[in-house]
C-alpha cells in the first residue's frame, strides 16, 4: 500500500525557504505525477503544483514565482522549495499522488504544520 | 481570475439526503474539468471520494455519488449519517495543468 509522508521544519522566520520532503513507501515515484497541497489554519484547502517523475513541473500561477518542486529517485522522495515565505504561508503542507490519467490526488500524506513567524 | 464555488455550510438531518455543488464565478463545470471531491474530518488529510466526475473511490460507500447538474459538478449523499459530518472539497482541471479547489462546504448532520 502506498504511502506518503512529508518531513521538514515546522517553524520558519519571515523571509526564509520552507523546504519539505515527502517520502514515498510501498511503492516507485516513478511514472506517476506528484503533488503538493497546503491548508491555512481553519481555512480552505490549496494548490500548491505538481512534478513528473522526469522532473516536468506546473504550479499554482498564484505562487510560481517562489515554488520549486523536485523528486529525487534515489530517494523515492519530492521535495517542496517556497522561498521568502511570510506569515500567510503558515499552513499544514500536504503531499499527494497526483494519477493524470484518473484525474484525482490520491493517497494524501498526513500533512505537516509549518509555522511562519518572528 | 475564475474562482471555483462552493456553498460554505449545509444541514441535513440523519437518513436524509444532500446535495454539495461546485461552480465556476464564470463559466460552467463540465466533465472536461475532471470535477474530483475530497472528505475531511477535523485534524486528518482529506480522502479521496469521487474523481472524474462520478467514479466512487475503493471503499467509499454507494451512498456518495458524483455528477454533473446544469452548471455545476455535484457530490449527493443519499441517507446521511453522524460520520458523514465533514468538510467536502471539490477540485477542478482548469487546463494548462492548473487545479483549484473549491473553498470547501462544512456538513453538519443534525
Amino acid at each position: 500500500q502506498l504511502q506518503l509522508q512529508e518531513s521538514g521544519p515546522g517553524l520558519l522566520r519571515p523571509s526564509e525557504s520552507l523546504s519539505l520532503t515527502c517520502t514515498v513507501s510501498g511503492g516507485s515515484i516513478s511514472g506517476d505525477h506528484w503533488t503538493w497541497i497546503r491548508q491555512p489554519p481553519g481555512e480552505g484547502l490549496e494548490w500548491i503544483g505538481y512534478v513528473y517523475y522526469s522532473g516536468t513541473t506546473n504550479y499554482n500561477p498564484s505562487l510560481r514565482s517562489r515554488v520549486t518542486i523536485s523528486v529525487d529517485m534515489s530517494k523515492n522522495q519530492v521535495s517542496l522549495i517556497l522561498s521568502s515565505v511570510t506569515a500567510a504561508d503558515t499552513a499544514v503542507y500536504y503531499c499527494a499522488r497526483y494519477q493524470e490519467w484518473l484525474h484525482w490526488f490520491d493517497p494524501w500524506g498526513q500533512g505537516i504544520l509549518v509555522t511562519v513567524s518572528s | 481570475q475564475t474562482v471555483v464555488t462552493q456553498e460554505p455550510s449545509f444541514s441535513v438531518s440523519p437518513g436524509g439526503t444532500v446535495t454539495v455543488t461546485c461552480g465556476l464565478s464564470s463559466g460552467s463545470v463540465s466533465t472536461g474539468y475532471y470535477p474530483s471531491w475530497y472528505q475531511q474530518s477535523p485534524g486528518q488529510a482529506p480522502r479521496t471520494l469521487i474523481y472524474s466526475t462520478n467514479t466512487r473511490s475503493s471503499g467509499v460507500p454507494d451512498r456518495f455519488s458524483g455528477s454533473i447538474l446544469g452548471s455545476k459538478a455535484a457530490l449527493t449523499i443519499t441517507g446521511a449519517q453522524a460520520d458523514d459530518e465533514s468538510d467536502y472539497y471539490c477540485l477542478l482541471y482548469m487546463g494548462s495543468g492548473v487545479w483549484m479547489f473549491g473553498g470547501g462546504t462544512k456538513l453538519t448532520v443534525l
